[in-house]
């Protein structure tokens, strides 16, 4: 049984330019939450999907958006990249929004330079 | 902001002894989770102790919540040296069960 599969593991970007960071749900999870963790901080919850739409969202700056495909995958999307922006994003799966607990990524480790 | 502070920040033992880990936080919750994280990776869920629990036990893990005071605590027993890591505890409230962290513990448990 897969668990939550996040895709790339590390990229290097330069400020300006835009990205984007996948995420496959484990098996049977309905929802997808993404979260920015900074270096020796804990992770700031982004937004979350579930049925196709952008559910709830936190204090990040429309720069920051994102997608959820019917399968359940989901995209973040990061544009005109700052170099505040580099940290390590977590994907977090779950069932009926989180009712039962998350299922955590490995995460995306994004450098901005 | 973050609504969850863990106490202490860092905490050094050798193995075999207790490590207790504390969180706490500011408003009404619909559950607390606790997770485990290794050199920057991804997080693991090891306990969820919904608001009416006082206490729960995984393995060598416990939990407990006091909602009265707005804390929780979890207790890991004999620690090894592959408990080394960084806890985390979420808070998680609202509708859509948005989790808030805390700025973690970093517990070393030395051989």
């Amino acid at each position: 049984d897969a668990g939550v599969t996040q895709s790339p593991t590390h990229l290097i970007k330069t400020r300006g330019q835009q990205v984007t960071l996948r995420c496959s749900p484990k098996s049977g999870h309905d929802t997808v939450s993404w979260y920015q963790q900074a270096l020796g901080q804990g992770p700031q919850f982004i937004f979350q999907y579930y049925e196709e739409e952008e559910r709830q969202r936190g204090n990040f700056p429309d720069r920051f958006s994102g997608h959820q495909f019917p399968n359940y995958s989901s995209e973040l999307n990061v544009n005109a990249l700052l170099l505040g922006d580099s940290a390590l994003y977590l994907c977090a799966s779950s069932l009926r929004q989180g009712a039962y607990g998350y299922t955590f990524g490995s995460g995306t480790r994004l450098t901005v330079v | 902001s973050q609504q969850g502070e863990e106490d202490p920040q860092a905490l050094s033992i050798q193995e075999g002894e207790n490590a207790t880990m504390n969180c706490s936080y500011k408003t009404s919750i619909n559950n607390l989770q606790w997770y485990r994280q290794n050199s920057g990776r991804g997080l693991v869920h090891l306990i969820l102790i919904r608001s009416n629990e006082r206490e729960k036990h995984s393995g060598r893990l416990r939990v407990t919540l006091d909602t009265s005071k707005k804390s929780s605590s979890l207790l890991i027993t004999a620690s090894r040296a592959a408990d080394t890591a960084s806890y985390f505890c979420a808070r998680c409230s609202g509708g859509y069960n948005k989790l808030i962290f805390g700025a973690g513990t970093r517990l070393a448990v030395h051989p």
